[in-house]
């Protein structure tokens, strides 16, 4: 496609369900990270994944997050049982390579009420 | 390790100059550096990779000084337009070679 497209753009759960986000990034692009960005604050890195390696997880901040790439292109961060705290926009970018420069999508606004 | 940015916030006039500082506790193999306008994706602007090289985009530029750890986002004669949060991502020489950004610098341009 021509840009990362990310789904839904907004999503709004009630706590304690699970909830997936779907990244589709720019074809040909072998690096994909998600990133999570709370009301006015940075970008937390969450997980990178670069090819056939396995992915960087260091980012994930507890047991309830969980993402995968199938066949190298989408991407999916699930969220299991949602709490408050998780609501934030998620980002997802990719990459040509893992030194080039990342495209972000739009991101999914999620809402835990 | 996640960069470092200063300042944090910067406050202009239409015109005037900025520099937004970037410093990592690693050694870098590369610089990012993006703007995110509110509401919207970052954006990209330039990358610069070890070697010291120093890059320009219209009236934005850069340097990395790789033996400091340091980058540093030049923004002269500001515009309106140029307000946003500028972030710098970096990633390292060696180890995990995911992108790591700084906490974000708000640049606020008022006529």
């Amino acid at each position: 496609g021509a840009g990362v497209s990310q789904s839904p753009s907004n999503k709004v759960t009630e706590k304690g369900k699970d909830v997936e986000l779907r990244c589709d990034p720019i074809s040909g692009h072998t690096a994909l990270y998600w990133y999570r960005q709370s009301l006015g604050q940075g970008l937390e890195f969450l997980i990178y994944f670069q090819g056939n390696s396995a992915p960087d997880k260091s980012g994930l901040p507890s047991d309830r997050f969980s993402a995968e790439r199938t066949g190298g292109s989408v991407s999916t961060l699930t969220i299991q049982r949602t709490q408050q705290e998780d609501s934030a926009v998620y980002l997802c970018a990719s990459s040509l390579a893992s030194y080039g420069e990342a495209f972000f999508g739009q991101g999914t606004r999620l809402t835990v009420v | 390790q996640q960069p470092v940015q200063s300042p944090q916030a910067v406050i202009l006039r239409e015109g005037e100059d900025a520099v937004i500082n970037c410093s990592s506790s690693k050694a870098l193999y590369s610089v990012h550096w993006y703007r995110q306008k509110h509401g919207e994706a970052p954006v990209f602007l330039m990358i610069l990779l070890k070697g010291g090289e120093q890059k320009g985009h219209e009236k934005i530029s850069a340097s990395f000084n790789e033996k400091k750890q340091q980058s540093s986002l030049y923004l002269t004669a500001s515009q309106l337009s140029y307000s946003g949060t500028y972030f710098c991502g970096t990633k390292p020489i060696q180890g995990a070679q995911k992108l790591v950004f700084g906490q974000g610098t708000r640049l606020t341009i008022n006529p």
